[in-house]
């Protein structure tokens, strides 16, 4: 079956540092990944829309500097978090969808929790 | 502004019993509606996903109910286990925001021997 793989699954780094989080669609090609973020005990909320070779598109109130997201193959898309700080602590779950298929399932990676002191 | 209304929030259930969790919807433009499974410090699992033109859907022990013009559609779980203790998610999808998920709120199902 698709498996989107997610690096690292954990994290801690200091206020003001930068963190970057890799997914890869490892057995399938994704036009597009989608980035979740989720507080303990809550739902999934949509941050934003990876699309390859393109922006992303971010969802209202999510700050498009601070989450950086690059899509720059149809395996890979990364996230990164810039100048974290304590609130930014969650955990962050990519999907991917396959190549071409528009309502196919989605398919997501096991999350990375990120941990800002 | 939550899409998909989720509930009950929390379940047990014995084991060996039907575990029923119901979601709502108000978006018409919703086409896709899939329910996810997730164990903590994990990311959510396809369970199992139904489109309007069909009533149910059934995969094993897991059961789809959907009521177009209700708005509503629920998970059915027969003779729960408990593994089957998780978090369940229910989700809506339509065409024109790429088909990117709009997730319930979540109910914890916890399934006692």
């Amino acid at each position: 079956g698709a498996v989107v793989s997610q690096h690292p699954s954990w994290v801690i780094c200091k206020s003001g540092t930068s963190v970057k989080i890799e997914c890869r669609s490892l057995d399938f090609q994704a036009t597009t990944m989608f980035w979740y973020r989720q507080f303990p005990k809550q739902s999934l909320m949509l941050m934003a829309t990876s699309n390859e070779g393109s922006k992303a598109t971010y969802e209202q109130g999510v700050e498009k500097d601070k989450f950086l997201i690059n899509h720059a193959s149809l395996t890979l898309s990364t996230l990164t978090v810039t100048s974290a700080h304590p609130e930014d602590s969650s955990f962050y779950i990519c999907s991917a969808r396959l190549v071409g298929y528009q309502n196919s399932p989605l398919h997501f990676g096991n999350g990375t929790r990120l941990t800002v002191t | 502004q939550q899409q998909v209304k989720q509930s009950p929030q929390s379940l047990i259930v014995q084991k060996g019993g039907i575990s029923i969790i119901n979601c709502a919807y108000e978006n018409t433009a919703f086409d896709y509606f899939p329910w996810y499974q997730q164990f903590p410090g994990k990311g959510p699992a396809l369970l199992i996903a139904i489109r309007p033109d069909v009533s149910e859907k059934k995969e094993g022990r897991f059961t789809i109910s959907f009521n177009k013009s209700a708005k509503q559609f629920s998970l059915h779980i027969m003779d729960s286990q408990p593994g089957d203790s998780a978090t369940y998610f229910c989700a809506a999808s339509k065409p024109n925001s790429g088909y990117a998920l709009n997730f319930g709120k979540g109910t914890s199902l916890l399934v006692t021997p």
